[in-house]
């Protein structure tokens, strides 16, 4: 069976420091990979897509960056973090019948 | 532009008391609309997929319609543990890309 992990699981930074988020799936091969933002109390907001490796498709122009350096391995990372960063990111990979998700990275920037 | 509107905010049921929760979309060319259940602090849980109106799906108390311009989501006789969020999406373009709703959150008293 198929599983996706997130870490960190909670992340407490400042502004101006760097940031790097990974998920990693496992049980399936050449999947379509998303990273996904969730503003408090919001629905959540498509920030990048990969359908392959060194394959990144961004959606919304920010302070963000996406890489795929593996199969199964997709990393969210930001030079210089802002307030506006803070939120609940979510990694996701596209099965036969939807998109499952990991359990989530809770970031706060202060 | 494609969009999701789901209705109401929140909802608060007595445990039994059944009703439903709505998700309105406009869309050029539905390919997909997909029912998650998100609890507090963890990813959306996938529950549903409906293709075309008319179609219907069930998973124990819940169960899933779709017409040309909306979609419900019918919870017969809840109980404590339905309390969450439920959000509501919509694939419109290529690579599984989805839009979400807000969601709506149900509590659900005993």
């Amino acid at each position: 069976s198929q599983t996706i992990h997130q870490w960190p699981a909670t992340l407490v930074q400042p502004v101006g420091s760097p940031l790097s988020l990974e998920c990693t799936v496992e049980g399936t091969s050449n999947p379509n990979l998303y990273w996904y933002r969730q503003a408090a109390g919001r629905g959540l907001q498509l920030l990048f897509y990969s359908v392959g490796i060194g394959q990144i498709s961004s959606e919304v122009p920010q302070n963000l960056s996406a890489s795929r350096p593996q199969d199964r391995q997709f990393i969210l990372s930001s030079k210089k973090l802002l307030l506006s960063d803070s939120g609940f990111y979510l990694c996701a990979w596209s099965g036969r019948e939807g998109q499952y998700f990991g359990p989530g990275t809770r970031l706060t920037v202060t | 532009e494609d969009q999701v509107t789901q209705s109401p905010e929140a909802l608060r049921l007595q445990e039994g008391e059944s009703s439903s929760l709505n998700c309105s979309y406009t869309v050029s060319g539905l390919r997909g609309l997909f029912w998650y259940r998100q609890d507090p602090g963890k990813g959306p849980e996938f529950l549903f997929t409906l293709y075309s109106a008319g179609e219907e799906k069930e998973k124990e108390r819940l169960k899933a319609t779709l017409t040309k311009k909306e979609s419900f989501l019918h919870i017969t006789a809840p109980k404590p543990e339905d309390s969450a969020t439920y959000l509501c999406a919509v694939q419109a373009g290529g690579y599984n890309k989805l839009i979400f709703g807000a969601g709506t959150r149900l509590a659900v008293h005993p």
